[in-house]
């Protein structure tokens, strides 16, 4: 079946430092969606990735989707305390049902004051 | 209401005891999915919904496992003869369609404990 794994799982940082996760799936994916799970909360739509090689940002959150649309990254620029949090990110699959999201094991991103 | 609830947001139960979960998807939401969440790890897909067509069962770990969900709206995912390896936090999402561009609201989840 279609696996999606995420490095790294864990992520320690000073606060200001830059921190960047990675998404790679053993199959073609048709979109890649991103969540944050804050500590003791559930997780919460960041954004959506569809297009080979898109590029989206939200403020210091930079996403990206490989051309091969098989990895994405998600990249924080100069990370805040209110970064802390689990982020995950989940793929549907190019082909057969799209009705089930794989989700990463989440990289899990503690930031340092 | 406004997001997705479940209930109860924590259950204790001794090993062997049945549990009843709770979903109310947000009002409109089509489709409907439960996950599991063991600590520290990932989502692991259970079962899915949409609209009146047979659920998806197959992240269904073994027959202990059953979920329903009546009139399209409200879900509650039953495990049987609870085992300890069953403790997890049980996530309810829902979209409002099935379209894989539909980002998916989850609810607070409940925290199963199994003594």
């Amino acid at each position: 079946g279609q696996q999606v794994m995420q490095i790294p799982q864990y992520q320690h940082v000073q606060e200001g430092e830059d921190f960047t996760t990675y998404c790679n799936s053993s199959t073609t994916l048709s979109n890649i969606q991103w969540y944050k799970q804050r500590p003791g909360g559930h997780p919460v739509f960041l954004i959506q990735l569809v297009k080979s090689g898109e590029v989206k940002k939200q403020k210091r959150l930079t996403f990206q989707f490989g051309e091969a649309k098989k990895n994405s990254s998600l990249h924080i620029t100069a990370t805040q305390t209110t970064d802390v949090g689990t982020y995950f990110c989940a793929g549907h699959r190019s082909s057969g049902s799209a009705r089930q999201l794989t989700f990463g094991s989440g990289t899990q991103l503690t930031v340092l004051p | 209401g406004a997001g997705v609830s479940q209930s109860p947001s924590n259950k204790v139960t001794e090993k062997g005891k049945d549990v009843e979960l709770r979903c109310d998807p947000i009002s409109g939401h089509t489709a409907l999915y439960w996950y599991r969440q063991s600590l520290g790890q990932g989502l692991e897909f259970l079962i899915y919904f949409q609209g009146n067509s047979a659920p998806d069962k197959s992240g269904l770990p073994s027959d202990r496992f059953s979920a329903e969900r009546t009139g399209g709206s409200v879900s509650t995912l039953t495990i049987q003869r609870t085992q300890q390896e069953d403790s997890a936090v049980y996530l309810c999402a829902s979209s409002l369609s099935s379209d894989s561009n539909q980002p998916q609201h989850f609810g607070d989840g409940t925290r199963l404990s199994i003594l």
